[in-house]
């Protein structure tokens, strides 16, 4: 299986402040036919389901705020919150579709410093 | 509405069996592969098992295969997670999520979940 690894755990941003959130697979989700990253993000706030954020390491879901981006390639990914705000207070997975199982990392909480 | 909504959780005890149900609505049910994901209280998303859209290819993690089945009935549009042999480590959140699998992708629709504790 794909083991995702999340670091930090946690991280206390001030509001407007940049919030970086690492990821690294175990084995690349780099798919070299097609050239793309099958890693998606996805944010649960306190007592909701996950909602998605990012596909193909760094395509935006519809309606999802621009301040937030994902960026990475291979085994190494990153969801940048550019300028965090009070609703951005949740905790962050990232989640590979690359081979079954698909597997989550550990999950990131963001809070406010 | 696009929706997905669990049922069937419950408290049983341990070595009994579950069966969850998602009913699917808003959207064309057989064209989604679906999933169950589990959360344990206090703790991260576990992806528990996979299903095609027409329901020939089946995925499970190693901590449920051998104990739990899924499976699906598109004419209704239902999704199902047959549960056995349950164990104290299987309490948790079942959530069911829709999975994209062309252009875009990424579990998308996510139901609210359904409650499993397992204990004696």
């Amino acid at each position: 299986d794909v083991v995702m690894t999340q670091s930090p755990d946690s991280l206390a941003v001030s509001l407007g402040e940049r919030a970086t959130i690492n990821c690294k697979s175990s084995q690349t989700v780099l798919n070299s036919s097609n050239n793309r990253n099958y890693l998606a993000w996805y944010q649960q706030k306190a007592g909701q389901p996950p909602n998605l954020l990012i596909y193909w390491a760094s395509t935006r879901e519809s309606g999802v705020p621009d301040r937030f981006s994902g960026s990475g390639s291979g085994t190494d990914f990153t969801l940048t919150i550019s300028s965090l705000q009070a609703e951005d207070v949740a905790v962050y997975y990232c989640q590979q579709y690359y081979s079954s199982p698909l597997t989550f990392g550990g999950g990131t909480k963001v809070e406010i410093k | 509405e696009v929706q997905l909504v669990e049922s069937g959780g419950g408290l049983v005890q341990p070595g009994e069996s579950l069966r969850l149900t998602c009913a699917a609505s808003g959207f064309t049910f057989s064209s989604y592969y679906m999933n169950w994901v589990r959360q344990a209280p206090g703790t991260g998303l576990v992806s528990v098992s996979r299903i095609n859209s027409g329901g020939s290819s089946t995925n499970y993690a190693d901590s449920v295969k051998g104990r739990f089945t899924i499976s699906r009935d598109n004419a209704n549009n239902r999704l199902y997670l047959e549960m056995s042999s349950l164990r104290a480590e299987d309490t948790a959140v079942y959530y069911c999520a829709r999975e994209r699998t062309g252009t875009e992708r990424g579990m998308d629709i996510w139901g609210q979940g359904t409650m499993v504790t397992v204990s004696s």
